[in-house]
């Protein structure tokens, strides 16, 4: 079975430029995760999907960032404009319907410069 | 306060020692009560996942979850090298049907030969 993928793995870019990270979860997954992990700190969760409906966003700068399910599948996290304390790795996570169990990808790990 | 209260070390046992690592929590809601494993520049695995108050044991593994302290310890009988990894706390409240996490910030374990 293949895992959480994550693209891009690195990326650098100057502060008030946009980026945007994919997550491809486990096939039939209905649960999507996205958390920012700084250095030093644990996961928070930025956002909740089940299927294609946000479940919890409470913890979204959604002045700057953005992210979307389409067709409960993949989805995008967005960030615009970026700024120098976003600087972390993000992680994306699913679990099928009815466990509990998250399964994380290798996450992305975003310096703004 | 943060919700979920995690030392974050390092802790340094040598090799076959019974490692103790804790987190608190403040909030009552939190039902739901996991143990993840990270490895350095990798995501979080799942190790343990508890619900009620008690222990839950698996191979070298222990979880114990005490609601009445809002305290909850995972214990690592013969420590490994391979143990080395940062452990992270985590747990989840119910919030309009679905499961929201939380996690604690992570202690850095050190098993050294």
């Amino acid at each position: 079975e293949a895992g959480v993928a994550q693209s891009p793995r690195y990326k650098i870019i100057e502060k008030r430029q946009s980026v945007a990270f994919w997550c491809n979860p486990i096939s039939g997954h209905a649960t999507l995760y996205w958390y920012q992990q700084i250095l030093g700190q644990g996961p928070k969760l930025l956002i909740q999907f089940q299927n294609n409906g946000v479940v919890d966003d409470s913890q979204l700068p959604k002045d700057r960032f953005s992210a979307e399910r389409l067709k409960g599948v993949d989805s995008t996290l967005k960030i615009q404009p970026a700024k120098l304390e976003d600087s972390a790795v993000y992680l994306c996570a699913s679990n099928p319907s009815g466990t509990d169990t998250q399964y994380f990808g290798p996450g992305t790990r975003l310096t703004v410069l | 306060q943060k919700e979920v209260e995690q030392d974050p070390g390092p802790l340094s046992v040598p090799e076959g020692a019974i490692v103790s690592l804790n987190c608190t929590y403040s909030n009552s809601a939190f039902q739901y009560f996991m143990w993840y494993r990270q490895y350095s520049r990798k995501g979080p695995e799942l190790l343990m996942y508890t619900y009620s108050s008690g222990n839950k044991e698996d191979g070298r593994f222990t979880a114990q979850v005490d609601k009445s302290s809002k305290y909850i310890s995972l214990f690592i009988r013969d420590s490994q090298p391979s143990d080395s990894a940062t452990y992270l706390c985590a747990m989840k409240r119910t919030a309009g049907g679905s499961y929201i996490p939380t996690f604690g910030r992570g202690t850095s374990l050190i098993v050294h030969p």
